[in-house]
């Protein structure tokens, strides 16, 4: 089973309107973290925002916040207010456990066009 | 976070030639790590780059074809050896910086084409 499952087709948002990028999760570890990165055109991965499974609180960052279920595993990203500049790849990855075997696992990402 | 640089930023390559990726930071970090983005695809981790030891690699990716070397605490190389066109991919390095949870922070990447 995959870990990070990603499955929107690509998303357009109009501009300065709030959208929701899906992320669900598979894991049996208790101790877990939930990212999301942008990678925009220019192919680098921009950290955006982290959730940790302990976490009872849901993440934000600016105009990024991390909608956490963790019953449903699900970690969606809530982006308020878009922007043209959020057009973009958006990844959703999973940290298992702590030190040095601790991996991160990506999801296939989601396609966010923002429209003017 | 750390700042991280590589380079080349992107190359085009001639088919059973090798590559050298650089990738720099300007803070000492224990783990460096190499990932590949093939197009349209998700990052998958190459091998994690301890200072004074062997690179650990994952399934499906070798030492003879992606040889690494760290000689210090600040810098990697990533070798892509006889390369074909399915080595054209997005080639990342990423470090644990001072983020939540020991977050990878990733540098620009290099835009590997073969032919």
């Amino acid at each position: 089973a995959q870990k990070i499952t990603q499955t929107q087709p690509g998303m357009f948002v109009q501009e300065k309107e709030a959208v929701t990028l899906d992320c669900t999760y598979d894991t049996s570890d208790q101790s877990y973290g939930l990212f999301w990165y942008k990678q925009p055109s220019s192919g680098e991965m921009i950290f955006l925002i982290y959730q940790g499974s302990y976490d009872e609180q849901n993440a934000t960052e600016g105009r990024y916040s991390l909608n956490f279920q963790k019953a449903r595993k699900s970690a969606n990203l809530v982006i308020s207010a878009s922007q043209l500049g959020d057009s973009a790849m958006y990844f959703c990855a999973m940290r298992e456990g702590a030190g040095a075997n601790s991996k991160l696992t990506f999801g296939k990402g989601i396609t966010l066009s923002v429209r003017p | 976070s750390a700042v991280i640089s590589q380079k080349p930023s992107r190359d085009i390559c001639q088919r059973g030639t090798s590559l050298t990726i650089q990738c720099q930071v300007d803070s000492q970090v224990t783990m460096m790590f190499w990932y590949r983005q093939q197009p349209g695809q998700s990052l998958t981790l190459i091998a994690t780059a301890n200072q004074g030891s062997e690179a650990t690699y994952e399934s499906g990716f070798v030492i003879d074809k992606f040889p690494i070397s760290r000689p210090n605490l600040t810098f990697s190389t990533l070798t892509v050896s006889n390369m074909s066109p399915e080595d054209s991919s997005i080639y990342l390095c990423s470090v644990e910086g001072r983020g939540p949870a020991d977050t990878q922070y990733f540098g620009p990447g290099t835009r590997l084409t073969v032919l």
